[in-house]
């Protein structure tokens, strides 16, 4: 069946460093979508990428849409502690006209302050 | 707008027992996704209702259902609970319309615990 795919699972950095995070799917996607979860908390949503070859930022966050629309990727610039939490890429089910969406294992990320 | 509210929070229950979980989605929002979240798993679809029909449904066992009322509210049932049912279950709402029409908005979820 339809996989996204997400490494790595756990990203441990100091405060300061970069991170970045992949996501591939078995399929091309109509969408790619990512969301946080912190500690605790619930999956919030991100940003939704719909076009082939996007790239979209969120102040320190950049996410990209690959051009075969079937990888992306988050990379946020000098992690903060407030960054910590698991980030999870979704992509939508393919031929589904609902709202099924795919999700990645996630990557949990850390910062050591 | 109010977000996503999710009754009970904490829930424990013995095996065999069945329970009844209860989500509101923001006001506005047709589409009611239910999903379970366990560490060795992920987040797993369970299903999804739409106009009081379920238009998606995911692999689990029957004695997964739900329903939803015409209010958008929606209820999901476990009966005959096992150990692995343990976990925490989310419902997400969203407005199936336009280009927007895929973003989920999660409540807090609801943690399971099967003795």
């Amino acid at each position: 069946g339809q996989q996204v795919m997400q490494i790595p699972q756990y990203q441990h950095v100091q405060e300061g460093e970069d991170f970045t995070t992949y996501c591939n799917s078995s399929t091309t996607l109509s969408n790619i979508q990512w969301y946080k979860q912190r500690p605790g908390g619930h999956p919030v949503f991100l940003i939704q990428l719909v076009k082939s070859g996007e790239v979209k930022k969120q102040k320190r966050l950049t996410f990209q849409f690959g051009e075969a629309k079937k990888n992306s990727s988050l990379h946020i610039t000098a992690t903060q502690t407030t960054d910590v939490g698991t980030y999870f890429c979704a992509g939508p089910e393919i031929y589904n006209q609902g709202g099924k969406l795919i999700f990645g294992q996630g990557t949990e990320l850390s910062v050591k302050p | 707008k109010a977000g996503v509210t999710q009754t009970p929070r904490y829930l424990i229950k013995t095996r065999g027992q069945q329970v009844t979980l209860s989500c509101s989605p923001i006001s506005g929002h047709r589409s009611v996704s239910w999903y379970q979240q366990t560490p060795g798993q992920g987040l797993q679809f369970l299903f999804e209702y739409f106009s009081e029909t379920q238009r998606n449904k995911g692999n689990f066992p029957g004695r997964f259902s739900g329903r939803q009322f015409s209010n958008s509210r929606s209820e999901m049932n476990v009966s005959t609970l096992e150990l692995g049912d343990s976990a925490l279950y989310l419902c997400a709402s969203s407005d199936p319309r336009g280009d927007r029409a895929y973003e989920q908005y999660f409540g807090p979820g609801t943690r399971l615990t099967v003795t």
